[in-house]
Parts: structure tokens; sequence; C-alpha cells
């Protein structure tokens, strides 16, 4: 089993609709992530978590919220989906422990808006 | 502004041959600087890291890449291709704009490798 599970892996919704992307993990880090991925621009970075208590924006949090439910899961919502919010998203976790350590990503969530 | 620059959106290779990916960064401070590859339908996963230790950084599957301070530069190298090198790779550098020890992480937009056989 992944060490990072993202559910679901593929999601077509219209417009308007409210959208819930779902993150699990079992590696025991404190932190996780949201980036979401378009073609031709890397990873851009939506909120990230340092623990269950500490939320913070990332470089494009509008239009999108999270939930930090437990250590192991954050979820990432679209509260009104529009087009232009059709991406591939990761979610990652790192460990607090390892200075400038590694993310470690789940497979994406691929969202497309109609 | 910490930034990063992938110079070619893609690089074609034939099979056995070296692959060179380039990288420029941008920093304000002692950057550190990683290389992820991403193939279809995957997640990204690290190849390898630079944190200010040894300048020359030995990664997985026999890649490499060399921190240069005065070129502001941070190539992916690999002596000889093979078929399950095609994917997606990512330069990073971080950031500590957004606090803790690790910051966040700066993607570059990543270069397509395609291997020929």
């Amino acid at each position: 089993d992944a060490d990072v599970t993202q559910t679901p892996r593929n999601r077509i919704t219209k417009t308007g609709k409210r959208i819930m992307l779902e993150c699990s993990q079992t590696k025991g880090h404190d932190r996780m992530y949201w980036y979401r991925q378009d073609p031709g621009l890397g990873l851009q970075l939506i909120y990230y978590s340092f623990d269950v208590k500490d939320i913070n924006k990332g470089e494009i949090s509008d239009g999108y919220s999270v939930s930090r439910q437990a250590q192991a899961k954050f979820s990432l919502s679209l509260e009104s989906a529009i087009p232009n919010q059709t991406a591939l998203y990761f979610c990652a976790t790192s460990d607090n422990r390892v200075k400038t350590g590694e993310l470690f990503f789940g497979e994406g969530s691929r969202l497309t808006v109609l | 502004a910490q930034s990063v620059t992938q110079l070619d959106s893609h690089v074609s290779v034939s099979e056995g041959t070296p692959v060179l990916l380039r990288c420029n960064y941008s920093s304000s401070y002692s950057p550190s600087l990683f290389w992820y590859v991403q193939h279809p339908n995957k997640g990204l996963q690290l190849l390898l890291k630079y944190t200010s230790a040894a300048t020359l950084v030995k990664g997985i599957n026999g890649f490499e890449a060399e921190f240069k301070k005065s070129e502001t530069s941070f190539h992916l190298t690999k002596p000889s291709a093979h078929m399950s090198d095609a994917a997606e790779y990512f330069c990073v550098v971080s950031d500590r704009k957004y606090g803790g020890s690790q910051g966040n992480l700066i993607f570059g937009k990543g270069t397509k490798l395609s291997v020929k056989p």
C-alpha cells in the first residue's frame, strides 16, 4: 500500500459544485501539503500544515480550503469549483525532524471542472 | 526572492548516451536544491538533494548533480540514459519565506526527458 494515499484519483465535476480531495498518510509525518500541477508550470503550493493545529496558506490558496482532521489526514476542498481549477492535485508529507528534508508525494488526483 | 529556471522544457536523447538537464537558481540565502522525478501517472520522487555539504551529489538510478555557486547552477547528469529514465524532472530550491526550518519549496517548470531506442 502507498504511504501517501489520495482519493479520488480522478474526478469530473461541473462548475459550482463542491469538491473534496482527501489525503491520508502512514508515514507518521507531522507536515502535510497540497500542491497543484498545471502542464508546463511546475507545482504550486496551495496550503500546508505543520501539525494538526497549524494551517497556512500557500501561493495560490484563493478558491480552496483545507481541513487537517488528524495527523494522518489532510483534505482539500473547492467550495464552488470553476473550470480554471482543472488540474492535477498532489498531497505530500515531510518529516519535521529532518531539516531540508524531502517531500513524499501521493500519486495525484486529477480534477476536471466542466 | 528565490527562483529556479529549468532551461529546457524537453530533452530527447538516445538510449546509452549522456543526459544533461539544466537548472539555474536565484537565492538570497545559501539554498538547498533538489531534483525530483515524475513518471507518467505517478507522484514525484526525490532523486537527489544538495544541502551545503559536498557540491557533487549522487542520487538514485545513476543520476548526479553538481552545485556551482559561481554559475548559480545545479545541472542533473547521467552518463548513460536508459529507457526507464523517460519522465519529467523538476529542479527545486528551498525558500524560507513560509517559515520553519524547511520552509517552502520553489519548483521549476519541469523538463520532459524522452529516451529513444
